[in-house]
């Protein structure tokens, strides 16, 4: 079974700051994984995906991700947090094209002028 | 190219009636796939479905659930004699087949409230 823990369902950050959000994953095969975004009241909305190939991910308005097997860790980081990044973020594990998704609980991201 | 098309965007409901919540997926996009968000919970797999054909309903609850996705038509998930804890936002993703086909597009969601 797959398994998605994010650390801290809220962060805190000021604009400019560096924006960092953990997602670790458990799964008995090499997963696809990926980041989702959902601003209130929305739908989920892509933000970047890891399926093989190069380890560092990057997706849509300046984020980007590390996937690290040793560690089982996808973290989402931006260099610099701006007011619209304001959302819940969603991590998200898949064991093969046609599968289920499984999610992380989210972290909510607050920025802060 | 129309992204993934849910109706309605909010739905209210006595307990007791039933709800019906539409999906349209993506143009070429031929895999259809239902989650439920439960507030102050995260999202849940509830079914996943082809043309005609249930793939995976291991996440639908077993009684008053019901999916279906006809050769014609949108995408229909069916929920008979709603319950308070019905209430939650329903989504639905589209996944194209062939090299694309392990990225879900998602709906803006339909938000039952159950009274």
């Amino acid at each position: 079974a797959q398994s998605v823990t994010q650390l801290g369902s809220h962060v805190s950050v000021s604009e400019g700051a560096l924006v960092l959000l953990r997602c670790n994953y458990s799964s008995s095969v090499p997963p696809y994984l990926f980041w989702y975004v959902q601003y209130p009241n929305q739908g989920l909305q892509l933000l970047l995906k890891y399926t093989t190939g190069a380890t560092l991910v990057k997706g849509i308005n300046g984020f980007e991700a590390e996937f690290k097997k040793s560690e089982t860790s996808f973290h989402l980081t931006k260099p610099s947090a701006h007011m619209s990044d304001a959302a819940e973020y969603f991590c998200a594990v898949i064991k093969a094209a046609g599968n289920k998704l499984t999610f992380g609980g989210g972290t909510r991201v607050l920025v802060k002028p | 190219n129309a992204g993934v098309m849910q109706n309605p965007r909010h739905l209210v409901r006595r307990r007791g009636q039933e709800a019906r919540l539409r999906c349209s997926p993506m143009k070429g996009h031929s895999h259809v796939y239902w989650y439920r968000q439960l507030p102050e919970e995260g999202l849940k797999f509830m079914v996943y479905l082809q043309k005609e054909n249930i793939i995976d309903e291991s996440g639908m609850p077993k009684e008053r659930f019901s999916a279906e996705f006809p050769k014609e038509g949108p995408s229909i998930l069916r929920i008979q004699q709603v319950v308070r804890g019905d209430s939650a936002a329903y989504f639905c993703a589209s996944s194209p087949p062939g090299r694309d086909s392990d990225t879900q597009y998602f709906g803006p969601g339909t938000r039952l409230t159950v009274l």
